[in-house]
């Protein structure tokens, strides 16, 4: 059974930027599809972007392009997700999730909280 | 963008009453080649991540009890609580992962009436 597992909670400056890792264990990472989600305080569900080891390159949603940068290191099984420019809105608990060879997001870490205050 | 549209935005149900939420999807989800639409559902309760619970949309994920069902096929899709339990209270959502970017509903809350 894959487990994930991230990095702890952070508070950051308006206009900084923050990484947030996520590590599994468990399977196989290189056939692992990871996303990260975010969920603003009594919001929903927002897709941030993805990335499939196997092929190497990140998607991300539209709102997030140029902003938001999600890599892997095979040699750990741990994915980042690095945003920039933060403001106030990026407040939210962020999740990595996942599941091999498909982006259903069966496996989800613990979040980190992500707070952005000055 | 797939735009996930759930309904209703909350429902108090009666425990061991039946629970019904839809999720419509702006376009299909079915995949042609292997006729399976690429539709999951999760339950959320607070300070928890999500949690798996039917994907395909009407398997269940393991050790998910049997009173909850999925339906549809296309872009009209039901999750089904045949008979309300106590811990069903929870925030329901269903996804699309046919496609990136991948999309949720806005949500439905249980709660016990």
């Amino acid at each position: 059974q894959v487990q994930l597992v991230q990095s702890g909670a952070e508070v950051k400056r308006p206009g900084s930027s923050v990484k947030v890792s996520c590590k599994a264990s468990g399977g196989t990472f290189s056939n692992y599809a990871i996303s990260w989600v975010r969920q603003a305080p009594g919001q929903g569900l927002e897709w941030v972007g993805g990335l499939m080891p196997l092929f190497g390159s990140a998607t991300y949603a539209q709102k997030f392009q140029g902003r938001v940068t999600i890599t892997a290191d095979e040699s750990t099984s741990t994915s980042y997700m690095e945003m920039s420019s933060l403001g106030s809105e990026d407040t939210a608990l962020y999740f990595c999730a996942g599941y091999t060879g498909s982006w259903r997001l069966d496996h989800w870490g613990q979040g980190t909280l992500v707070t952005v205050s000055s | 963008d797939i735009v996930m549209t759930q309904s209703p935005d909350s429902l108090a149900v009666s425990l061991g009453e039946r629970a019904t939420i839809t999720c419509k999807s702006s376009q299909s989800v079915l995949y042609s080649s292997n006729n399976k639409n690429y539709i999951a559902w999760y339950q959320q309760k607070p300070g928890q991540p999500p949690k798996l619970l039917l994907y395909w949309p009407s398997t269940r994920e393991s050790g998910v009890p049997d009173r909850f069902s999925g339906s549809g096929s296309g872009t009209d899709f039901t999750l089904t609580i045949s008979s309300l339990q106590p811990e069903d209270v929870a925030v329901y959502y269903c996804q699309q992962y046919y496609t990136t970017p991948l999309t949720f509903g806005g949500g439905t809350k249980v709660e016990i009436k």
